[in-house]
Parts: structure tokens; C-alpha cells; sequence
């Protein structure tokens, strides 16, 4: 069954540092997203990605992160310089389909935790 | 302000025993996602729903469009089943609870 994979799976860096968090989303899909989950929170959407530029952000994607699909297989989300609260569970997943769509199905990826430190 | 709205936060249920989640919803949405996460963090989608009921194995979801309300209700639970549920609408975004966190003891 087709899945979409996250690496890596946990990271560890300094704060202040640059971190890409890298996504492979299903192979036919066409919207990208990036949701964040901080420890003991709901969920949150941070950006969507169709035709190689945003759709939709959220008020936290600000001018610090960043998200990129550098070849016809991964898609990036950076992090220029990371500040503790940045600390979160970051999802990625793709969908056939736009949002709005009846019947679109999104397909999350297993998650990288990331720690600042 | 929640678009989505989960209750209860937490449950204990035994095994064996009959479970609902049920989640409301305060914008425009095109479906209805039921999620399952597991302690290690992963997300697994169980349903998508935009009218009606679905069933899947011991696992019902449905949704009432005029109400704005979705029921997850899970029969025979089992230890197995302990994680966290979280509803998701998908208007021009995904728009996520706060999720359920269900606990089933042996």
C-alpha cells in the first residue's frame, strides 16, 4: 500500500540551527502539506503545496519556515533558525485531491520529532 | 476559537466494552475525517465521511450534516484499541481536534 515516509523520524539540534525535514509524498499526489503537533496539543496546519508554490498558510508559517519541492519526489520543510518552541511533531501528507474536494483523503506521514535544544 | 470540537478528552473504558467519541464542527466542510494516533506519534486515517455512516470492522463512524456532529463508536473495545482519535474536517483546509484519548484496560 502506498505510504507516505518521513525522514528522519527524530532530530535533535541547537537552537538557532537550520533543520529540513524531509517528506516523500505519495507518488500521484499533487497537494503536499505540513502539520505540527506540539506535546500535548491539538494538531495544526502549517502550510499546504500544490503546483510548486503555497496554497495556504497558517498565522505560525512565518517568515522562518520554508517549504520546498527540490525534485519530483520530496518535499521540504525548513526551519531557518529554530527557537525552542519550535520543538514539535512535524507531519507530512499528501492528497490526490484539493481540500475542498468531497471526497479528498489525506495521507499522513509517521512524523518527525524534533527537539531543540 | 475551535472549529472542531472533541469530546470526551480523555476515557477508560474495559475491554469489551461498547465506546463513542463524538466531535462537533462549526464550519463549512466538504467531509469529515476520524484519525487514529498511536503513542508513537503516528497518524492513520480510519474514515473519511461526507453523509451517512461507515463501518469498518468493529469501528462506526457517523455524521449528521445538519447537526454538524460525528459519532466514532467502537464496539467489543479492545487494549488494542487505546490511542488517541482525532476528527478532522477538511474545509479549505484540514481543521483538527483536540482528540480523544482512550485507554481500554483488559
Amino acid at each position: 500500500e502506498p505510504e507516505v515516509t518521513q525522514t528522519p523520524s527524530h532530530q535533535v539540534t541547537q537552537m538557532g540551527q537550520e533543520v529540513i525535514l524531509r517528506c516523500v509524498p505519495i507518488s500521484n499526489h499533487l497537494y503536499f502539506y505540513w502539520y505540527r503537533q506540539i506535546l500535548g496539543q491539538k494538531v495544526e496546519f502549517l502550510v499546504s503545496f500544490y503546483n510548486n508554490e503555497i496554497s495556504e498558510k497558517s498565522e505560525i508559517f512565518d517568515d522562518q519556515f520554508s517549504v520546498e519541492r527540490p525534485d519530483g519526489s520530496n518535499f521540504t520543510l525548513k526551519i531557518r533558525s529554530t527557537k525552542l518552541e519550535d520543538s514539535a511533531m512535524y507531519f507530512c501528507a499528501s492528497s490526490e485531491a484539493p481540500p475542498g474536494r468531497k471526497y479528498t483523503e489525506a495521507f499522513f506521514g509517521q512524523g518527525t520529532r524534533l527537539t531543540v535544544v | 476559537k475551535n472549529e472542531v470540537e472533541q469530546s470526551p478528552q480523555n476515557l477508560t473504558a474495559q475491554e469489551g466494552e461498547f465506546i463513542t467519541i463524538n466531535c462537533s464542527y462549526s464550519v463549512g466542510i466538504s467531509a469529515l475525517h476520524w484519525l487514529q494516533q498511536h503513542p508513537g506519534g503516528g497518524i492513520v486515517s480510519l474514515f473519511m465521511l461526507s453523509s451517512g455512516k461507515k463501518k469498518h470492522g468493529r469501528l462506526i463512524a457517523t455524521i449528521n450534516i445538519q447537526e454538524k456532529h460525528s459519532s466514532l463508536h467502537i464496539t467489543a473495545s479492545h487494549p488494542r484499541d487505546s490511542a488517541v482519535y482525532i476528527c478532522a474536517v477538511t474545509g479549505n483546509q484540514f481543521y483538527f481536534g483536540t482528540g480523544t484519548s482512550l485507554t481500554v484496560i483488559p
